[in-house]
C-alpha cells in the first residue's frame, strides 16, 4: 500500500511524438499528486502537480490525467523534443504520514531527433 | 540565487569510516529532506527535518545521522554501520511540511573504495 507503482521503466519516442507514463497507487490516503523531472547528474524539479479532485491539468506540452476511482494518473508530453529527455518520476503524498513523499520508481524517457 | 548546495559532489568511503555530506540552503525553508537514489528505484527517504533540533527518521535511517543545529544547514553522515553505502544522496527542502514542492540540491555520489 505504501507505494506508487510507475511505468514504462523506459521510453523512447520519436521527436514531435506524445510521451505518455503511467503511475497507480492504492492507499487512499494519498491526496496530491507532484511529477518531477531529473537530468542526469542533477536533482529532480517539480514540472507538475495535481490534486484528486482535478481530472486533468495541463501546463504547455505536459498534461497530467487523473482518474481518482481507478488509483491512476498519467502524464503525456505533446510534441516531445529532444530537451525532454530526462528521468522522471510521479509521486503522491501521504497524508496519513506527515506528508511524506512516496516516489515512483522512475521513466527514463529519450527522445530521438 | 537561492538553492541548494550539496558537497562533495563525488566522495569516496574507506571499510570502517564515517562520511559526511553537506547541505545548505539559502530558500529560508523550515523543512529538509535527506534521500538516497538507486539505479532503477525511486527516491527513499532517509532523515527530514520540519525545524531546527528536530528531525526524524525515514523509511531506511539505519545505519546514518543527521543533525540540524541552524536552518540553513542539514549534513548527513553516513556511518560504518551502513553496509551498501554506494548510492546517489540528494537533499531537498520545502517551505514547511505538507504540500509544499520539494527544491533538490544536485546530489553527491557516494563510492566504496
Amino acid at each position: 500500500q505504501q507505494q506508487v507503482k510507475q511505468s514504462p521503466q523506459s521510453l523512447i519516442v520519436q521527436k514531435g511524438g506524445i510521451s505518455i507514463i503511467n503511475c497507480a497507487y492504492e492507499n487512499t490516503a494519498f491526496d496530491y499528486f507532484p511529477w518531477y523531472q531529473q537530468f542526469p547528474g542533477k536533482g529532480p524539479a517539480l514540472l507538475i502537480a495535481i490534486r484528486p479532485d482535478v481530472s486533468e491539468k495541463k501546463e504547455g506540452r505536459f498534461t497530467i490525467s487523473f482518474n481518482k476511482s481507478a488509483k491512476q494518473f498519467s502524464l503525456h508530453i505533446m510534441d516531445s523534443q529532444p530537451g525532454d529527455s530526462a528521468t522522471y518520476f510521479c509521486a503522491a503524498y501521504n497524508m496519513d504520514s506527515n506528508y511524506q513523499l512516496i516516489w515512483g520508481a522512475g521513466t527514463k524517457l529519450i527522445i530521438k531527433p | 540565487d537561492g538553492g541548494i548546495t550539496q558537497s562533495p559532489k563525488y566522495l569516496f568511503r574507506k571499510e570502517g569510516q564515517n562520511v559526511t555530506l553537506s547541505c545548505e540552503q539559502n530558500l529560508n525553508h523550515d523543512a529538509m529532506y535527506w534521500y538516497r537514489q538507486d539505479p532503477g528505484q525511486g527516491l527513499r527517504l532517509i532523515y527530514y527535518s520540519q525545524i531546527v533540533n528536530d528531525f526524524q527518521k525515514g523509511d531506511i535511517a539505519e545505519g546514518y545521522s543527521v543533525s540540524r543545529e541552524k536552518k540553513e544547514s542539514f549534513p548527513l553522515t553516513v556511518t560504518s554501520a551502513q553496509k551498501n553505502p554506494t548510492a546517489f544522496y540528494l537533499c531537498a527542502s520545502s517551505r514547511d511540511r505538507g504540500y509544499q514542492p520539494q527544491h533538490f540540491g544536485d546530489g553527491t555520489r557516494l563510492s566504496i573504495l
